[in-house]
């Protein structure tokens, strides 16, 4: 089982739609989850970080966490072709050390 | 603020000669990363400093890859030789407070290797 699990993907969206992107992680001693966005070509940028059960909200973008299914989420409300990239979710695992990362979920936003 | 740095940007060598990468991160960022990003995967840790330390270096390949940062500052990474799947993105990154659950890394702009 991979520590960090993503759909791979495309998910296409309509232009104003909400995506919604998923992601598992295997080590329920995991603190902390992170969504990072990472354009064609370019290096990974940090959207949001959640670390308590919940929902935290920023911007159009929402991030969703549930420990005890070892679920983390992320919406994006109004979504607009510029958010066409690959999302990738990274949880740090090991004691607090280390940032692991799914393969990320290519999101594809159709006007 | 500049951000963190790396060259080259690009590098295309054949099969079983050696390369070297060069990270500069943010000014006062004590943890240094180095990541391989193999296309369609997400990035992987190779190895990472805490000032001139070794935190971490569990997947490091040793037996080709070293990597030093000795004066708590900028880092080399090196493979020697290189193999045809060593061919991805070489990602630097930083952060000051490594290892803490809000810990921010900040990415440098990478350097796409190609072994032939």
């Amino acid at each position: 089982q991979k520590e960090v699990e993503q759909n791979s993907g495309p998910l296409s969206v309509p232009e104003g739609a909400i995506a919604s992107l998923n992601c598992t992680y295997s080590d329920r001693g995991s603190q902390s989850f992170f969504w990072y966005r990472q354009y064609s070509g370019k290096s990974p940028e940090l959207i949001m970080f959640i670390y308590s059960n919940g929902d935290k909200e920023d911007g159009r973008f929402t991030a969703q966490l549930n420990k005890a299914s070892q679920y983390v989420s992320l919406l994006i409300r109004d979504s607009q072709p510029s958010d066409s990239a690959t999302y990738l979710c990274a949880v740090i695992t090991g004691g607090g050390n280390k940032l692991t990362f799914g393969t990320g979920t290519q999101l594809k936003v159709e006007l | 603020e500049a951000g963190v740095a790396q060259s080259p940007r690009y590098k295309i060598i054949e099969k079983r000669q050696s390369v070297a990468f060069w990270c500069n991160p943010i000014s006062g960022h004590a943890t240094l990363y180095w990541y391989q990003q193999i296309l369609g995967q997400g990035p992987k840790l190779l190895i990472q400093f805490q000032n001139n330390g070794v935190v971490d270096d569990s997947q490091l390949p040793k037996d080709r890859f070293s990597a030093e940062r000795l004066k708590g500052v900028d880092s080399t990474l090196k493979i020697q030789p290189a193999k045809l799947e060593d061919s991805a993105v070489y990602l630097c990154a930083s952060t000051t407070r490594g290892g803490h659950r809000t810990q921010r890394q900040y990415f440098g702009p990478g350097t796409r290797l190609t072994v032939t």
